[in-house]
C-alpha cells in the first residue's frame, strides 16, 4: 500500500463547477499538508498548506484535513479552464521530506 | 515572493557527456534544497536532499557519484548528471525551503534533459 494515494483521474468539469479532490494516506505522523498545481512541463506550485486537521480558505481554493480518517481535500469553488492542470496533494511529518500523492488531472471545459 | 529558478530550462546532450543544473532561490535563502526526478505522467520522486554547506542526502537506489550535489550557498545548489546515458533523460526539478519555514518548499520550473 502506498504512504499517499490520490485518483490520477482526469476529472472532467464544466467551467464553473465546484471541483473536489482528494487524498488518503496511511502514515499518521504525517502533520503538515500541502497542495501543489503543475501545469504541463511545468514545476509544481504551491496552493494550499495546512498544519494539522481543520479548514484553510484562500479565494476560490478551500483545503480540508481530516486527520482522524487520514483524508484530506481541496475544493475550487467557480473552476476557470484556466485551473486545467495536475494537482498533486503532498504531506511530511516533520522532516521535511515530502511525501506526494501520483496527482489528478483536471480539466475545466469553457 | 518566494521564486525558485533553474538553468537550463532544457538541455540536450551527447551521451557520455556532464550535464549541470541549477537551481536558485531568487526572494529567500533556503537551508535546504531538494532535487526529484519526475517521469511523464508519473509523480516527483525525490533523489537528494541539500544541506547549506554540507554533504547531500541520496535517497536508496540513486547513485550519488552519479548526481553530484553541490550547495554551496543559501541560494543556489547545483545537480551535475555525469556521463548522461539515455536513461537519465527525464524532467529533474529543484525546490527550496525558506530558513524558518521548513516544512515548506517552493519548486523551480524544472530542467528538461534528454540524452541522445
Amino acid at each position: 500500500q502506498k504512504e499517499v494515494e490520490q485518483d490520477p483521474g482526469p476529472l472532467s468539469v464544466p467551467e464553473g463547477a465546484i471541483v473536489s479532490l482528494n487524498c488518503t494516506y496511511s502514515n499518521s505522523a504525517f502533520q503538515y499538508f500541502m497542495w501543489y498545481r503543475q501545469y504541463s512541463r511545468k514545476g509544481p506550485e504551491l496552493l494550499m498548506y495546512t498544519y494539522s486537521s481543520g479548514n484553510k480558505e484562500d479565494g476560490r481554493f478551500t483545503a480540508q484535513v481530516d486527520k482522524s480518517s487520514k483524508y484530506i481535500s481541496l475544493f475550487i469553488r467557480d473552476s476557470q479552464p484556466s485551473d486545467s492542470a495536475t494537482y498533486l496533494c503532498a504531506m511530511s511529518g516533520g522532516f521535511q521530506k515530502l511525501v506526494f500523492g501520483t496527482g489528478t488531472r483536471l480539466l475545466v471545459s469553457p | 515572493g518566494a521564486v525558485v529558478s533553474q538553468h537550463p530550462s532544457w538541455v540536450i546532450c551527447k551521451s557520455g557527456t556532464s550535464v549541470k543544473i541549477e537551481c536558485r532561490s531568487l526572494d529567500f535563502q533556503a537551508t535546504t534544497m531538494f532535487w526529484y526526478r519526475q517521469f511523464p505522467k508519473q509523480s516527483l520522486m525525490l533523489m537528494a536532499t541539500s544541506n547549506e554547506g554540507s554533504k547531500a542526502t541520496y535517497e536508496q537506489g540513486v547513485e550519488k557519484d552519479k548526481f553530484l550535489i553541490n550547495h554551496a550557498s543559501l541560494t543556489l545548489s547545483t545537480l551535475t548528471v555525469t556521463s548522461a546515458h539515455p536513461e537519465d533523460s527525464s524532467f529533474y526539478i529543484c525546490s527550496a525551503s525558506p530558513i524558518g519555514y521548513q516544512e515548506t518548499q517552493y519548486f523551480g520550473p524544472g530542467t528538461r534533459l534528454l540524452v541522445l
